[in-house]
């Protein structure tokens, strides 16, 4: 069975551009977790989805958003970028709410 | 919201000796312990899990031992090798209701 697949798995953009990441989930698992991960801050959570709606929010402001499709897949986009944006960002699946979460390999996203 | 304190930092060990790695979390009501490797370039890999209804779990040459009083839990790798070489992290959360809080981890290096 194939893992958590996360494109692009690098991206260089610049301050005040937005990007939008792509998760796509462990076939069957129906929800979709996202992290930031940086050297300073450690792994942070971002937002949580379970068929489509998202049951909690991580302490980011309102440019960091998702959504997750009928499919299970999920998005996120960061809006106006910043230079601290700068982060590995992890897409991580659950078959169930109080199931184990596998993570993919993430996206590195770099804000010059 | 809960804390998740992980400790050491970095740990060097000789082949074929223990390592044990020790965190402590804050919120009483967490049931759901998850420990993590991440090697480089990858995401993180869900190695073993304990809940708490449970004090101890093993698996080969893993263990996580948990003490609900003290609210701290560890994990601990015997007969290391160097492929054990890598950052742990440990999390914690209430299983189906919260994210997972993680540890800022531990940087596991094995000497042959």
């Amino acid at each position: 069975k194939a893992g958590v697949t996360q494109t692009p798995r690098y991206l260089i953009k610049t301050r005040g551009q937005q990007v939008t990441l792509s998760c796509s989930p462990i076939s069957g698992h129906r929800s979709v977790s996202w992290y930031q991960q940086t050297p300073g801050q450690g792994l942070q959570f971002l937002f949580e989805y379970f068929s489509e709606t998202q049951r909690n929010k991580g302490n980011f402001p309102g440019r960091f958003s998702g959504r997750q499709f009928s499919n299970s897949r999920s998005e996120m986009n960061v809006s106006t970028l910043e230079l601290g944006d700068s982060a590995l960002y992890l897409c991580a699946s659950s078959l169930e709410l109080n199931s184990p979460l596998h993570f993919g390999n993430g996206t590195r996203l770099t804000v010059t | 919201g809960e804390n998740v304190e992980q400790h050491p930092s970095t740990l060097s060990v000789q082949e074929g000796d223990s390592a044990v790695i020790k965190c402590t979390y804050s919120d009483s009501a967490s049931n759901y312990f998850p420990w993590y490797k991440q090697e480089l370039g990858k995401g993180p890999q869900l190695i073993i899990d304990i809940r708490s209804n449970v004090g101890e779990k093993k698996d080969q040459r893993i263990a996580v031992t948990l003490n609900k009083t003290a609210k701290h839990f560890s994990l601990h790798i015997t007969e290391t090798q160097p492929e054990d070489s890598a950052v742990y992290f440990c999390a914690a959360s209430i299983e189906g209701n919260t994210p997972l809080v993680f540890g800022k981890g531990t940087r596991l290096s094995v000497i042959a």
